[in-house]
């Protein structure tokens, strides 16, 4: 799977956009990527994940550049609840049995009020 | 609440014991995955069952061990137990076994081995 380069610590004022990016330069057309969050020493929560197109659901938006060698999750209105680790992954596409996460370190968002 | 439930919360034990944690996955899943969050380590995946089949292995060391039963619970053995062992435990499901099946985390297990 490719590797994945966050920044190991972000802030990000109560209310505004939380943009946490991505770099995942060696990602190859097969692979998606993926985040994940995790609030403090919960279990990991799925946010979003896409391959090429830029996707939105209730909790978020991934913007995937046209090369594919980054990304960035959106957080529209972040709360004080946001504050987490952010993770994001990079998972091949191929049939076969393997399908757990690799987690790196994560970019640990803190929304201050 | 994903749906996916651990037992139990919090394990205090000594060094040299052994301990069994426990993972419901979430109705209609099939597959459990078991990790391990260490503050040094991060998170690292050990193992996978499928239907009761173990399906992928990770940095899972001999002296731990799982299963998964008929009805699906899994359960992770550590025996042996030492200080290192302390740790989150983190078991997820999913509704197959495949690469991008979303994978669902339960609350976890905080073991600490004195």
């Amino acid at each position: 799977d490719a590797k994945t380069t966050q920044p190991t610590s972000m802030d990000c004022a109560e209310g505004r956009a939380a943009n946490l990016p991505c770099n995942h330069s060696t990602i190859s057309g097969n692979e998606y990527v993926y985040w994940y969050r995790q609030i403090h020493s919960q279990g990991p929560q799925y946010i979003i994940h896409g391959l090429k197109n830029n996707e939105t659901n209730e909790m978020a938006s991934l913007i995937i550049t046209e090369d594919r060698k980054s990304s960035t999750l959106i957080l529209p209105h972040a709360t004080l609840r946001d504050t987490a680790v952010y993770y994001c992954i990079v998972r091949k596409n191929y049939g076969g049995s393997q399908g757990n996460l690799i987690f790196g370190k994560g970019t640990k968002l803190s929304v201050k009020p | 609440d994903s749906g996916v439930t651990q037992t139990p919360k919090h394990l205090i034990t000594a060094t040299g014991q052994r301990v069994t944690l426990r993972c419901s996955p979430r109705s209609g899943d099939l597959s459990v995955y078991w990790y391990q969050q260490s503050l040094d380590q991060g998170l690292q995946f050990l193992i996978q069952y499928y239907n009761g089949e173990e399906r992928a292995k990770g940095n899972i060391l001999e002296r731990f061990s799982a299963q998964q039963f008929p009805d699906l619970h899994s359960e992770l053995n550590l025996s042996s137990l030492e200080l290192g062992d302390s740790a989150l435990y983190f078991c997820a499901s999913t509704r197959a076994s495949g690469f991008l099946d979303t994978q669902y985390f339960g609350p976890g297990t905080r073991l600490t081995v004195l």
